[in-house]
């Protein structure tokens, strides 16, 4: 059963911790990305990974850090800098990089809300 | 700067209905539509899609209506049904900065 898994589904983390939010998939994609999602606010791009061992920074990267060491995981880590964490963290795949045609869509994972303290 | 304008932000439509959502754009370097439906706390679902060289796609009670020289698209949801009742977002694939943007989102809200 393909598809793509984020755990944990609900994260508490105290101010001036780092945490570490997980994204797997088994669907053999080679692209992998992360958003961030306010309430009010659309999808907001933080970083994302076209293939193993190499990420790009999204528009609001500021604060997080990412690897890629497998193309199946691509794991986000929220750092003590990034000022307001507190927000709902997709993970999304496609099949390769550059999207913009059919059967290249994004999919997403169930996503992960986390909470500041 | 929201690159991809979204309205109505909330809409309550009755049972049988038919739900409009609106989306526009200004960038040029736009190209690919696709729809995403979210339940609350899940993950979008893609819904449906469109390039920029058709006018319209239907799938199944949803269709997509598209105009090139407006920019403008829109998701008709013909026939809603409670089902239905989650948060839409529409999106266009940037070819100048090789990802997608997003819409701010419409919450639906069908009534039995």
């Amino acid at each position: 059963d393909g598809g793509i898994t984020q755990s944990p589904k609900y994260l508490f983390r105290k101010e001036g911790q780092n945490v570490t939010l997980s994204c797997e998939q088994n669907l053999n994609h080679d692209a992998m990305y992360w958003y961030r999602q306010d309430p009010g606010q659309g999808l907001r791009l933080i970083y994302y990974s076209q293939i193993v061992n190499d990420f790009q920074k999204g528009d609001i990267a500021e604060g997080y850090s990412v690897s890629r060491e497998k193309k199946e995981s691509f794991p986000l880590t929220v750092t003590s800098a990034q000022k307001n964490p507190t927000a709902f963290y997709l993970c999304a795949s496609s099949i390769v990089a550059g999207g913009g045609s059919p059967g290249n869509e994004q999919f997403f994972g169930p996503g992960t809300r986390l909470t500041v303290l | 700067q929201q690159q991809v304008k979204q309205s109505p932000q909330s809409l309550i439509v009755q049972k049988g209905g038919i739900s409009i959502i609106n989306c526009a754009y200004e960038n040029t370097a736009f190209d690919y539509f696709p729809w995403y439906q979210q339940f609350p706390g899940k993950g979008p679902a893609l819904l449906i899609a469109i390039r920029p060289d058709v006018s319209e796609k239907k799938e199944g009670r949803f269709t997509i209506s598209f105009n090139k020289s407006a920019k403008q698209f829109s998701l008709h949801i013909m026939d809603s049904q409670p089902g239905d009742s989650a948060t839409y977002f529409c999106a266009a694939w940037d070819n100048y900065g090789q990802n997608f943007v997003f819409g701010p989102g419409t919450r639906l809200s069908v009534l039995p």
